[in-house]
């Protein structure tokens, strides 16, 4: 079945350190492709957005992600994350130009420790 | 220039009344979606309206919920005789055309008691 993939539900990092939120998906051809962030209470900001073009795209607060075609992945990254970085990360795909819908993910609740 | 505007951000409906949110999207987007997000099943598409049109309204329930984006005011979600289910965050997200750049509000809380 066509499908987002996050296989982390919670990830907890320290301060400081590196990140990366995988995201999988299996749709046929190559989908336009999102991270969303999520604040509790909030609604969602849109951190980056891949459509074509170089595979590794740059986002707002410092986080980048890279598409890989062979491995049907997005993942997010962060070279130093921050206790604000603490939310809930969302991968969203739009499967085909033709498509409308967002398909999200389940997504993954990043805790960041002192 | 402004984001895209829901209200109200929260709402308390008893079991059998009617639930009314409203969606104003940013400045110079004429594509309006909207989405339900609940604790087990995470966010969900449920419709996709321009002015004066429904284009996708494939995952909107087929009973009890109703969409509209009239050519003048927001758009608005409907839904009649709410039940306990129906509690859940509704974003609305609009967009200035493909390809497909959506960006959120703020969410409207339904409570239904």
């Amino acid at each position: 079945a066509q499908s987002v993939t996050q296989p982390d539900i919670h990830i907890t990092v320290s301060e400081g350190a590196s990140l990366e939120l995988r995201c999988n998906y299996s749709y046929g051809a190559t989908p336009y492709l999102f991270w969303y962030v999520q604040s509790p209470g909030q609604g969602l900001q849109l951190l980056l957005k891949y459509f074509s073009g170089d595979t590794l795209v740059q986002g707002i607060k410092g986080f980048e992600a890279e598409f890989k075609r062979s491995q049907s992945s997005f993942n997010l990254r962060k070279p130093s994350v921050h206790w604000s970085d603490a939310a809930e990360y969302f991968c969203a795909v739009v499967p085909n130009q033709a498509g409308t819908a967002l398909i999200f993910g389940k997504g993954t609740t990043l805790s960041v420790s002192s | 220039n402004a984001g895209v505007m829901q209200n109200p951000r929260h709402l308390v409906r008893r079991r059998g009344q009617e639930a009314r949110l409203r969606c104003s999207p940013m400045k110079g987007h004429s594509h309006v979606y909207w989405y339900r997000q609940l604790p087990e099943e995470g966010l969900k598409f449920m419709v996709y309206l321009q002015k004066e049109n429904i284009i996708d309204e494939s995952g909107m329930p087929k009973e009890r919920f109703s969409a509209e984006f009239p050519k003048e005011g927001p758009s608005i979600l409907r839904i009649q005789q709410v039940v306990r289910g129906d509690s859940a965050a509704y974003f609305c997200a609009s967009s200035p055309g493909p390809p497909w750049e959506q960006y959120f509000g703020p969410g409207t809380r339904l409570t239904v008691t």
